[in-house]
């Protein structure tokens, strides 16, 4: 079985650009999950998608980030605009169940 | 409400040690429990899970069982090698929601 994949593995922007990363969950999964992980921190809640419904977006910073999961697979992650401190890695996860996750390798994001 | 505690890190082993890493839990009901490693530049892998008590989760050489009389779920594995270096994340789940701490870093020595 396929894991999740998630594309571009790293990015490089300047601040105030838009930046957008894609995940791939795995085939069947219907829980998709959008984590931020600082360095030397665990992975941070961003958005929680039941198909393509957004169930737990409250702590996406909807002033700059937005997320599609429009048919209920592939999902997009976007920043407009970008700034310093969104450097950090973002994972994509999925999951059949709701509670075990299956985590992507992550896109490792810099803002300069 | 539910929480979960986990040794903080780092921790530093030879090659061959002994490995304990501890994690409590207080919970109301009976959440499943899990273990996940993060190696250097990847994402988070599910190590090992039980999902009642006194399950035994197993996995690489790795154990957990969770422990109800002493709201345990303690990571261990007989002889830690090189390639076990990593972050090792007891999350605390329920109502599909799943919140990690820092994890647990893990360093072995040649």
């Amino acid at each position: 079985e396929a894991g999740v994949v998630q594309s571009p593995r790293y990015k490089i922007i300047e601040k105030k650009q838009p930046v957008a990363f894609w995940c791939n969950p795995i085939s069947g999964h219907n829980t998709l999950y959008w984590y931020l992980q600082n360095l030397g921190q665990g992975p941070e809640l961003l958005i929680r998608y039941e198909n393509e419904e957004a169930v737990d977006d409250s702590q996406l910073p909807k002033d700059r980030f937005s997320a599609e999961r429009l048919k209920g697979v592939d999902s997009t992650l976007k920043i407009q605009p970008a700034e310093l401190g969104d450097s950090a890695v973002y994972l994509c996860a999925s999951s059949r169940d709701g509670v075990e996750q299956y985590f992507g390798p992550g896109t490792r994001l810099t803002v300069t | 409400g539910d929480s979960v505690t986990q040794m903080e890190g780092p921790v530093t082993l030879s090659e061959e040690a002994f490995l304990t890493i501890n994690c409590t839990y207080t919970a109301t009901g009976y959440p499943s429990l899990f273990w996940y490693v993060q190696y250097p530049g990847e994402g988070l892998q599910l190590l090992l899970k039980a999902t009642k008590a006194d399950d035994k989760g197993s996995n690489k050489g790795f154990e957990a069982t969770y422990r109800k009389e002493t709201t345990s779920f303690h990571l261990e594995k007989g002889s830690v090698q090189v390639s076990d270096s990593a972050v090792y994340f007891c999350p605390k789940t329920g109502g599909f929601k799943t919140i990690f701490g820092a994890g647990t870093r893990l360093f072995v020595k040649a």
